[in-house]
């Protein structure tokens, strides 16, 4: 079983609302990601929980806010975000959450949340 | 810093046939690993093929191939047979740490 879940998969949302996004794994992985992917782009690393501790932030604005309540769970908490913040978010996890990526440390990704921001 | 280059933004293939992508990257790092990732429509990043870099022997899944040329640092995927289903969007990953750089994707169509 290679399975993150998302949810939901589609958001709207209005500039003042606060919402979260959910992801879950049960492959027993000590690190989760979250990635922002916009159309036709590579996704782009927001933060990284290691060990349920957050290792990487990647000076993504404070209008959004990680959370980590357990080694399978992570939410994303959104918050007076913007229009531009509209896009794919993908969550993602690995096997390892050490330092140097090891072998079969392969990233899963989930299938995403698509966000609007109206 | 570490770059991942896909140099064809679009690619297009007859069913059946055969294509290759090409990735380049850059890096002075001698531990790390390399991936190609599908994304179709659904959005869903699928992994497709691993390859790490302290292993000589090209990584062979099923349809899928590469060829590493880690002196030229380049990891082309090559899809024999090409199916319907094969049309998305791939990305080329080059990993170290827990840090994953991806190229910016090729488009590939396959044509019927």
């Amino acid at each position: 079983d290679t399975e993150v879940t998302q949810t939901p998969k589609h958001l709207v949302m209005g500039m003042t609302n606060k919402k979260s996004l959910k992801c879950e794994q049960h492959m027993g992985h000590r690190a989760m990601y979250w990635y922002k992917q916009k159309a036709k782009k590579p996704p782009e690393l927001m933060f990284v929980y290691s060990y349920e501790k957050l290792s990487i932030n990647e000076s993504v604005p404070s209008r959004f806010s990680p959370e980590c309540p357990n080694s399978s769970l992570l939410n994303l908490h959104l918050h007076a975000l913007q229009p531009e913040d509209s896009a794919l978010y993908l969550c993602a996890s690995s096997q390892d959450g050490g330092p140097r990526l090891r072998l079969g440390n392969t990233i899963y990704f989930g299938e995403g949340s698509w966000l609007t921001v109206v | 810093a570490q770059t991942v280059t896909q140099s064809q933004p679009e690619m297009s293939v007859q069913e059946a046939e055969t294509v290759t992508l090409s990735c380049t990257y850059d890096t002075s790092e001698s531990d790390y690993y390399l991936f190609w990732y599908k994304q179709p429509p659904s959005r869903q990043m699928i992994l497709v093929i691993r390859q790490e870099a302290y292993k000589q022997q090209n990584a062979t899944e099923n349809r899928f191939s590469v060829n590493f040329q880690k002196a030229a640092k380049s990891f082309s995927l090559k899809i024999s047979d090409s199916q319907l289903g094969d049309a998305a969007m791939y990305f080329c990953a080059y990993v170290t740490g827990n840090q994953f750089y991806f190229g910016t994707g090729t488009s590939l169509t396959v044509i019927p």
